[in-house]
């Protein structure tokens, strides 16, 4: 079983502040990694595929970086709203995915 | 509403009983993607075909098998189910394979007893 990590667990971010949290995955037979935004009682929904060193993907006030070659991806929320208030999970695919527990923001108005 | 549709929402069997959960693709897409979310952990992989063959196998048991067929329809077969296979199934669909984005169905909630 592959080491997927994300850190922290979970953070509480004041709305209109920016905040961002971190995706570690292998650094070896990289295909792509995957970040998914997940509200409760909902599917989980694609925000990034993100396949090369050095990619930067953008999405309204979301956005993300990849580092394949030490093996981490950043997620970074700008102004956060409480709309934003969700699970964001990572998940590395090599020949197959493995999916991080999660990063749970919870957004105060 | 993604366009991936499963069925049926909910599903409650019991022990040793054998169930099939049925999903349908977006159109156009070729992958479809089977994962297992249980209480105690999180999303699991379980298996992914691609235009009816299989492409990539993840922790599914032995108990369980998957088909994809012509029509590009899947399903899965869970059988001798144990107390511990309760959990929420998901398919989800791709155009292709690994650098393309996945669209999640609603999942099936599957409660053994």
């Amino acid at each position: 079983i592959l080491n997927v990590e994300q850190s922290p667990q979970s953070l509480h971010v004041q709305e209109g502040d920016s905040t961002n949290f971190t995706c570690s995955f292998p650094s070896s037979n990289f295909y792509a990694l995957h970040w998914y935004r997940w509200e409760t009682a909902k599917s989980p929904e694609a925000l990034f595929v993100m396949t090369l060193n050095g990619d930067e993907k953008k999405k309204g006030r979301i956005s993300a970086t990849l580092n394949t070659k030490e093996g981490y991806s950043y997620l970074y929320i700008k102004g956060s709203q409480p709309e934003d208030s969700a699970t964001y999970l990572c998940a590395f695919h090599d020949y197959k995915l493995s999916f991080g527990a999660g990063t749970t923001v919870t957004v105060r108005a | 509403d993604s366009g991936v549709t499963q069925t049926p929402k909910h599903l409650i069997t019991a022990t040793g009983q054998r169930v099939t959960l049925r999903c349908s693709p977006r159109s156009g897409d070729l992958s479809v993607y089977w994962y297992q979310q249980s209480l105690d952990q999180g999303l699991q992989f379980l298996i992914q075909y691609y235009n009816g063959e299989e492409r990539a196998k993840g922790n599914i048991l032995e108990r369980f098998s998957a088909q994809q067929f012509p029509d590009l329809h899947s399903e899965l077969n869970l059988s001798s189910l144990e107390l511990g296979d309760s959990a929420l199934y998901f398919c989800a669909s791709s155009v292709g394979g690994t650098s393309d984005e996945q669209y999640f169905g609603p999942g099936t909630r599957l409660t053994v007893t």
